[in-house]
């Protein structure tokens, strides 16, 4: 079972440029999420996808698009990066509704901003 | 404000002894999950363990409990018998379960080192 899936793994872009990341869960999950994570910031939400459909703002959501193209699939897109995008970035995903609703991370991206 | 706070930045904690990481959290919901997670140094965030606010019992899951006070709003992850594959940074999150949002509300994480 591959769980959640995040491509690619590393990236470095120039001021500017833009890029979607990838996410792809095969755990039947209705929610997903794409998180941020900064060194003394702990996660930040940037968007969330409660069902397929559906898409929502976080915390952080200035300077990113997200697309839930399936159940499966949620994409993250950077029109134009800059330098304060340089980050690690978090796909998740969950059941929603009763019950623990665990979020199930992806390995993660670091994207480098120059 | 719901928030989560973890006090300890780092701990250390020799190999095969227990270790007790510091989580309390503020919320006025009568209805919420906690969960625990494990971030080792190749980065991934891996869930440990979780407590329902109405669950009687501490959870365990392996060497992890789960010291669940409900009245001093404190959730604090407990490690058995670590090893070195422990050192890791470890993450509290909460729940809220009102409405149909599942978003997680982080702690900034302690970093737990074991020594050999």
């Amino acid at each position: 079972n591959a769980g959640v899936t995040q491509t690619p793994k590393f990236q470095v872009l120039k001021t500017g440029q833009s890029m979607t990341l990838q996410c792809a869960q095969d755990m039947n999950h209705n929610s997903m999420y794409w998180y941020r994570q900064d060194p003394g910031m702990g996660l930040r939400l940037i968007y969330y996808s409660a069902s397929e459909g559906t898409t929502d703002k976080g915390e952080v959501p200035n300077g990113y698009n997200v697309s839930r193209l399936n159940k499966r699939e949620f994409s993250l897109r950077l029109e134009s990066a800059a330098p304060s995008q340089t980050s690690v970035y978090f796909c998740a995903s969950s059941f929603s509704g009763r019950g623990k609703n665990i979020q199930y991370f992806g390995a993660g991206t670091r994207l480098s901003v120059l | 404000a719901q928030k989560i706070t973890q006090t300890q930045p780092g701990m250390f904690v020799q190999e095969k002894e227990a270790v007790t990481l510091d989580c309390t959290y503020d919320t006025s919901d009568q209805s919420y999950g906690l969960f625990w997670y494990k971030q080792p140094s190749s980065g991934e965030m891996i869930f440990l363990i979780y407590q329902g606010s109405y669950d009687e019992q501490n959870a365990t899951e392996g060497r992890y409990s789960l010291n669940f006070q409900k009245a001093r709003k404190s959730a604090n992850l407990v490690i058995s018998a670590s090893q070195l594959g422990d050192s890791a940074m470890y993450f509290c999150a909460m729940r809220l379960n009102a409405g149909n949002n599942r978003k997680l509300i982080w702690g900034l994480g302690t970093s737990l080192a074991v020594n050999p």
